[in-house]
């Protein structure tokens, strides 16, 4: 089973708005990151945040990590339409040293 | 530059074909990785590589198999393709296992 399980599995919000979109995870982890996926493209990193860190910003991101109930949650705040896109969560770890992902939330923010 | 490209971007092939997939990064990293992404979007890791270490999901078919000729480059090779080969496969890389990753473009293989 996957590692990290995103909520929702999509989200369709007006330009301006903020969307929130959260992560759970099943096993102890060193970090957690967030990756975007544009249409027909790789991934891209958009933050990580460490265990030991309970919240951290970049730009109009948002995000959180409640390691006791192992969730995590990505705030994007005034929306564009540009930040259409799939976001990702994933999970690192010492033990298998691999990253892994969730499923994803798809986004949609409509001019 | 491109931190991280694989080759080719589309793969058309048939059934029961071998092919390969390059990956190459010019991050210096010590890690790379291959993930499939079905038509779900969902990510599953298949390898992880680095010049000491491959750690293999075990759900993956040993029709697959990574091949590592120097640090810089993981490619993949796929023995007697099926259907459900059919996906985008990303090569990524890493400083080590667990920090961010940076990933190639994607090949989207469809088996017919």
């Amino acid at each position: 089973s996957q590692q990290g399980e995103e909520d929702p599995q999509a989200l369709s919000i007006q330009e301006g708005e903020n969307a929130t979109m959260n992560c759970s995870y099943k096993t102890s982890i060193n970090n957690l990151q967030w990756y975007r996926q544009n249409s027909g493209r790789g991934l891209v990193h958009l933050i990580l945040i460490r265990s030991n860190e309970r919240e951290k910003h970049s730009g109009r991101l948002r995000v959180t990590l409640d390691t006791s109930k192992k969730s995590s949650s990505l705030l994007i705040t005034a929306s564009r339409a540009a930040d259409t896109a799939s976001y990702f969560c994933a999970t690192g770890a010492y033990a298998g040293n691999m990253l892994t992902f969730g499923g994803g939330t798809r986004l949609m923010v409509k001019p | 530059d491109t931190a991280v490209s694989q080759t080719p971007k589309y793969l058309v092939t048939q059934m029961g074909n071998d092919k390969s997939i390059k990956c190459e990064q010019n991050l210096g990293h010590d890690t790379m990785y291959w993930y499939k992404q079905d038509s779900k979007k969902f990510l599953k890791i298949m390898f992880s590589y680095n010049n000491k270490e491959l750690i293999i999901n075990e759900t993956v078919p040993n029709r697959f198999s990574p091949k590592s000729p120097d640090k810089a480059h993981l490619n993949l090779h796929i023995n007697s393709l099926e259907l459900g080969d059919s996906a985008v496969y990303f090569c990524a890389s890493s400083d080590r296992g667990f920090t961010e990753a940076f990933f190639g473009q994607g090949t989207r293989l469809t088996v017919v």
